[in-house]
């Protein structure tokens, strides 16, 4: 039973557009959700965060979103760069505690 | 910064094998974690420790074991390595808690059952 979807394994983008990531969730009683970015041969990386509080979070060139009554956040790219390249995982957290249940992973190729 | 450091980057071992893996963090975290990264099933929670001495089941502890005998220290252990444990595994830590909180994670073993 995958809890945290994302449906697209990849998008290709150009240098300088919107990248947007999505990720769907089932489980009501996730609350926290994160976006970590991987590299090859490295280990994932923390990028942004949103509590279920809020539907919208930014950090420079990142802004994630959060529809609770779809159970559906985003994260949005802008302008996107070659460097930007990368696996990215959406990962969930309940209240209860702090395990995390992550995403598939999206493949992100931004071309020069 | 927060530094897990996985012993290995790369392991090479043989079906039947006894295999250990090692993971540290330098940051007095309570929780330390251990995954699994496989292609299209995203990582996997093994197991996770919120203490010395325990231990909790993830969602795929078969055929895994963990020790957590100091608080800096969470090693994995594949008691009897088989072809389908071949994969990338990823240690992660956060603080007591945790909750709201980033984990924080090594570099990764990759590691190849012959």
């Amino acid at each position: 039973d995958q809890q945290v979807k994302q449906n697209s394994p990849s998008l290709s983008v150009q240098e300088g557009r919107i990248s947007i990531l999505n990720c769907d969730y089932t489980n009501s009683m996730f609350d926290y959700f994160l976006w970590y970015k991987k590299y090859p041969a490295e280990g994932p990386t923390f990028l942004i965060s949103i509590s279920s509080i809020k539907d919208k979070n930014e950090d420079g060139r990142f802004t994630v979103f959060l529809n609770k009554s779809a159970k559906h956040l985003s994260l949005h790219i802008v302008p996107s760069q070659p460097g930007d390249s990368a696996v990215y995982f959406c990962a969930a957290e309940e209240t209860s505690g702090s395990r995390l249940t992550f995403g598939e992973g999206t493949q992100l190729t931004v071309n020069p | 910064d927060v530094k897990v450091t996985q012993s290995s980057r790369y392991l090479v071992k043989r079906t039947g094998e006894k295999v250990f893996l090692e993971c540290v963090q330098d940051m007095d975290h309570e929780n330390m974690f251990w995954y699994r990264q496989d292609p299209g099933l995203g990582l996997r929670l093994i197991y996770f420790s919120y203490d010395v001495k325990m231990k909790e089941k993830g969602d795929i502890p078969e055929g895994y074991s963990v020790s957590r005998e100091k608080k800096e220290r969470f090693s994995l252990i594949l008691e009897s390595a088989s072809t389908n444990q071949t994969s990338m595994y990823l240690c992660a830590s956060t603080p007591l808690g945790g909750y709201n909180q980033p984990q924080h994670f090594g570099d990764g073993t990759r590691l190849s059952i012959l």
